[in-house]
């Protein structure tokens, strides 16, 4: 366990569906994301918050939506997805200052839309 | 957009072997970060070096930078089966968010 617990570790929906991505950090630290990755393609940065403040939104569809209740929690709800939506979901936390340091990234998220 | 970018995209070599990664990109850093990632896993986090930094050891791990022509490289020494993962550099040229290369694959055999 890295400290990030991102649960389902596997979700396969249909394209009519409503479902929702956790993610859970308890290492203090003020900054949490979600990446996309898909085959052979680089990790997209889909959402940033800091401070429990949303500060990025990577001109990401709206059929994704993220939440975030506190500075512990982060969620990614899902709904009417694309079957090109299909990807390993990761969540990271960090601490957000000046220098910058490392994120610490969840196991992810398989997902499969049919 | 993407701002680092790994060179070689894989890479294969024996047990015992040293592996060499690069990684160019574009534009300022406050810091560049290499991260493994074994398949179907999240990332891990390897090392970080700081813009004023030129060199940095973690174990079998050392990382250079070079800010001059915008590189870094990342060599692992002493290789192992279970270094077999693909290997990230990341930059943090947007601010706080860290944009990613699209890796290296590299595989050691025993």
């Amino acid at each position: 366990e890295t400290g990030v617990t991102q649960t389902p570790r596997h979700l396969v929906m249909g394209m009519t569906n409503k479902k929702s991505l956790k993610c859970e950090q308890h290492l203090g630290h003020n900054a949490m994301y979600w990446y996309k990755q898909s085959a052979k393609k680089p990790l997209e940065l889909m959402f940033v918050y800091s401070l429990e403040e949303r500060v990025e939104n990577n001109s990401v569809p709206s059929r994704f939506s993220p939440e975030c209740p506190n500075s512990s929690h982060l969620f990614l709800h899902l709904h009417t997805l694309q079957p090109e939506d299909s990807a390993l979901y990761l969540c990271a936390s960090s601490q957000d200052g000046p220098g910058g340091y490392g994120y610490t990234f969840g196991s992810g998220t398989r997902l499969t839309v049919v | 957009s993407q701002q680092g970018e790994e060179d070689p995209q894989a890479l294969s070599i024996q047990e015992g072997e040293n592996a060499t990664m690069n990684c160019s990109y574009k534009t300022s850093i406050n810091n560049l970060q290499w991260y493994r990632q074994n398949s179907g896993r999240g990332l891990v986090h390897l090392i970080l070096i700081r813009s004023n930094e030129r060199e940095k050891h973690s174990g079998r791990l050392r990382v250079t930078l070079d800010t001059s022509k915008k590189s870094s490289s990342l060599l692992i020494t002493a290789s192992r089966a279970a270094d077999t993962a693909s290997y990230f550099c990341a930059t943090d040229a947007q601010g706080n968010k860290l944009v990613f290369g699209a890796g290296t694959i590299l595989r050691v055999k025993s």
